[in-house]
């Protein structure tokens, strides 16, 4: 069965310590993979997505995510985190044949001063 | 950045009445959706609209949904006969192509039925 499975519901960091959410996938075909943010009151904004090629994919705010194949993993990362993080974050899964994005249940980020 | 546009952001209704979600895509989009999240549960794909007819649906989309993209610029999400289970986030996104484009969500309209 297609799934993505977030396995930590709720996170608290310091302001100015890294971050790693995790994120792990069942996926039949080559998946396309993403996380996306959520501040309350928004909408989803992608914060990056992996297709092929490198398997370190930077993207904005700061964010970097590494795809292993064989761990069936997409983790996010963050090397500083600022009191602005702090939000819901999503990792999803889709493919290029299908419009369809399977979401996993949501890591919250929170973050101390 | 462009934005997609929902309205209204709360909606309340009563149980068995119709519901109509607005959503404004971004102009040059062809690829639409609906995805919505129960309080506490996953982000659940509806719905996927392409030239205007439905291009892949979930199993909760059942006959008691539809979608309309009426004037070019508007997408709706219709439920005729609103359900307690209906309570949700209901999300639009569009996008400009396929799987590799990215994909625009709007802020979502919280829906309660009573």
């Amino acid at each position: 069965a297609q799934s993505v499975t977030q396995p930590d519901i709720h996170i608290t960091v310091s302001e100015g310590a890294s971050l790693e959410l995790r994120c792990n996938y069942s996926y039949g075909a080559t998946p396309y993979l993403f996380w996306y943010v959520q501040s309350p009151g928004q909408g989803l904004q992608l914060l990056l997505k992996y297709f092929s090629g490198d398997t370190l994919v930077q993207g904005i705010k700061g964010f970097e995510a590494e795809f292993k194949r064989s761990q069936s993993s997409f983790n996010l990362r963050k090397p500083s985190v600022h009191w602005s993080d702090a939000a819901e974050y999503f990792c999803a899964v889709g493919a290029y044949n299908t419009d369809k994005l399977i979401f996993g249940t949501g890591t919250r980020l929170q973050v101390f001063p | 950045e462009p934005e997609v546009t929902q309205t209204p952001s709360h909606q309340v209704t009563q149980m068995g009445q119709e519901v109509i979600l607005r959503c404004v895509p971004i102009s040059n989009h062809l690829y639409f959706y609906w995805y919505r999240q129960i309080l506490g549960q996953k982000v659940e794909f509806l719905v996927s609209f392409y030239n205007n007819e439905i291009s892949e649906k979930s199993e909760i989309f059942d006959d008691q949904f539809s979608v309309e993209r009426p004037d070019g610029s508007n997408f709706t999400l219709k439920i005729r006969s609103t359900k307690l289970e209906d309570s949700a986030m209901y999300f639009c996104a569009s996008r400009q192509g396929r799987a590799n484009e990215k994909l625009f969500f709007g802020s979502g309209t919280q829906l309660s039925v009573l």
